[in-house]
This record gives C-alpha cells, structure tokens and sequence, in this order.
C-alpha cells in the first residue's frame, strides 16, 4: 500500500552493526506495528505502538527496539545485528477507530545480516 | 497466548478448481479472524474477514467458515485463477474484536497452474 512506506526496501550489513528501519505513513492511523516475516513462521510480531506515547512488547521483541518518532513514523533498531535477524521486516498501521480491523501493512524491507 | 496453526503450507489446483486453506486457533477468546493475500515483493492485503457472532461469510469466489466449538477457520477459493496465486495468511485476534493484536499462522503458498 503505498500509504505505508519504508525504507530502506533492502539492506545488507555485518555482525555488530547498529541498523534502523523507518516506516512512515499518510494513512493517518494511530497503531503502527513492526513485524518479522521468515519462511515457514509467518509473520511474527516485534513491537506495536497504539499512539505517540505508548510502545509494547511483541512476541520476539528481543534484540529489537523502536522509536515512534511522531503519529506519521515508527522506527525499528537492531543495536547489534546479528545473522538470525536475516528476515523481511514489515511495517503495518491499523485505525480501529473507524470501525474497521485492517491492517495496512508497507511493501517490506529485506534485511541480510552477514 | 494465541497460538494459530494453518494447513497446507503448500497447495497446488488448476485453474477452475477450487482452493481450500485451513487454520486453527488456541484460544478461546478470539472473535476475529481475518484473511490476508500476499503478492510476490508485496505486502499482505486483507481479503476476507469474519468475526465470531458470523459463521461464514462470502465475497464473490472467496469464502471464509468458522467453527467456534472447533476453534477452526477456513478459506475457500472458488473458481481459482493465476491471479490468485499468492502466499495466504491466516489470523486471529484476542478480545475486543478489533486488530489490535494479530497472530498470524504460518502461510499457504497457493499456486494456480493453467
């Protein structure tokens, strides 16, 4: 949806490195959630943040921290990557508050840790 | 917490049959289950959706069912395409009803041969 951007679409970078993963949004949504797609575990969530002030754990929130920068833009840092974080990250917003349920998910960003 | 299980993980029909995809959830408070397509290099796209108090619901060739004493949810892809070929996810939300938190299962890859 090009509503939900994220940059960068690809990146490759080494063990140790600090990398952060921006996700900003026009939609106008309060939530903002990151998740971790790998190949035959779905998608699995990190953080999700309900507003500007509010920022919760997901499931594998480990090794993982977030910034929610503004209602427009949520980041997500990985402080030292590490090879097991190769994945598809997807950035998604959700508004509730209109009476729908959809997410809105970005078209992902690829991320290789070597 | 939730825990949702979806089969086949890869599903192969002619264009024309008919595609169906299962899933099942854990827990008992979940009362809405969404449906999301996700396209090669794209992000998921919800499809379908239904909530607990519906037992099916159905938009042109697709179908959702839900089985609450089952704790189980299908899709149904009539009359299959090219177009459809896509990874599916399944989904299920605790509480409210609303997105708020989504657990995924873990992908149907479909492909649609001519």
């Amino acid at each position: 949806d090009a509503d939900v951007t994220q940059t960068p679409r690809n990146r490759i970078t080494k063990t140790g490195k600090r990398i952060m993963l921006e996700c900003s949004q026009t939609k106008g949504h309060d939530r903002m959630y990151w998740y971790r797609q790998d190949p035959g575990l779905g998608l699995r969530l990190i953080y999700y943040s309900f507003d500007v002030k509010d920022i919760n754990k997901g499931e594998i929130s480990d090794g993982y921290s977030v910034s929610r920068q503004a209602q427009a833009k949520f980041s997500l840092s990985l402080e030292s990557a590490i090879p097991n974080q190769t994945a598809l990250y997807f950035c998604a917003t959700a508004n509730p508050g209109q009476g729908a349920n959809e997410q809105f998910f970005g078209p992902g960003t690829r991320l290789t840790v070597l | 917490g939730e825990n949702v299980e979806q089969h086949p993980s890869t599903l192969s029909v002619q264009e024309g049959d008919s595609a169906v995809i299962k899933c099942t959830y854990s827990d008992s408070a979940s009362n809405y289950f969404p449906w999301y397509k996700q396209e090669l290099g794209k992000g998921p796209q919800l499809i379908i959706d239904i909530r607990s108090n519906v037992g099916e619901k159905k938009d042109q060739r697709i179908a959702v069912t839900l089985n609450k004493t089952a704790k189980h949810f299908s899709l149904h892809i009539t009359e299959t395409q090219p177009e459809d070929s896509a990874v599916y996810f399944c989904a299920a939300s605790i509480g409210t009803g609303t997105a708020s938190k989504l657990t995924f299962g873990t992908g149907t890859r479909l492909q649609v041969t001519l």
